[in-house]
């Protein structure tokens, strides 16, 4: 059964920083792996699609990899700015077709 | 992309009611989702809402407690019966286009405070 494991659960950082979050997932079989960020009582926002066949895709001042093999992936938030204080998520989708959530990691960047 | 419009955004709902909860998509999409995300925890899905006939519930989701309707390729309801303080939750739809690699899509959500 897969389980989608993110660390840290919560992060605080000064404004300005770099930073990575941390998904790691316990069957490496997956379709794609999706992070996503979650505003407060809000829906998701998709960020990033990564395909089984891919490495890593950017997309402005984020970064995500992923390495099957090992089943981990990292979000990497470069210079974070306040207004990325949300809580991300990230998703692996299943060769079923079964979608399985990590439970996020609530950031917090501090101005 | 989809543009994925979700009704209500919120609501209040005494013990024991029934509440209807309305997925639009701006585009006609194969797959619909419904999940449920309680205070403090993942997304859990709830269901797959197929188009012309019955969802696909997951593990210890029932048809009588979340009927879902799907009489189109750009519309979904969700439906939660009887409801309990339990069922305090974020309902989501969700999507997947098919197109950009299987990105899926949420909604905004629709949070239900039973009381």
């Amino acid at each position: 059964k897969q389980e989608v494991t993110q660390i840290p659960a919560a992060l605080s950082v000064p404004e300005g920083e770099n930073l990575v979050l941390n998904c790691s997932f316990t069957d490496s079989a997956i379709y794609n792996l999706q992070w996503f960020r979650q505003d407060p009582g809000k829906g998701l926002t998709s960020l990033l699609l990564i395909q089984s066949s891919q490495r890593e895709q950017t997309s402005g001042r984020l970064n995500a990899s992923l390495d099957k093999s090992s089943g981990r992936s990292t979000l990497y938030i470069a210079a974070s700015q306040p207004g990325d204080s949300a809580t991300y998520l990230c998703a692996v989708w299943n060769r079923d077709d079964k979608i399985i959530f990590g439970k996020g990691t609530r950031l917090h960047i501090l101005p | 992309s989809a543009v994925i419009s979700q009704k209500p955004s919120r609501d209040i709902c005494q013990r024991g009611t029934s509440l209807t909860i309305q997925c639009q998509v701006d585009s006609q999409v194969t797959m619909m989702f419904w999940y449920r995300q309680q205070p403090g925890q993942s997304l859990t899905l709830i269901a797959t809402a197929n188009q012309g006939s019955e969802a696909t519930y997951e593990s210890g989701f029932v048809i009588d407690k979340f009927p879902i309707s799907r009489p189109n390729l750009t519309f979904s309801t969700l439906t939660v019966s009887n409801m309990s303080p339990e069922d305090s939750s974020i309902y989501l739809c969700s999507v997947d286009t098919g197109n950009s690699g299987n990105t899926i899509y949420f909604g905004e959500g629709s949070w239900l405070t039973v009381v």
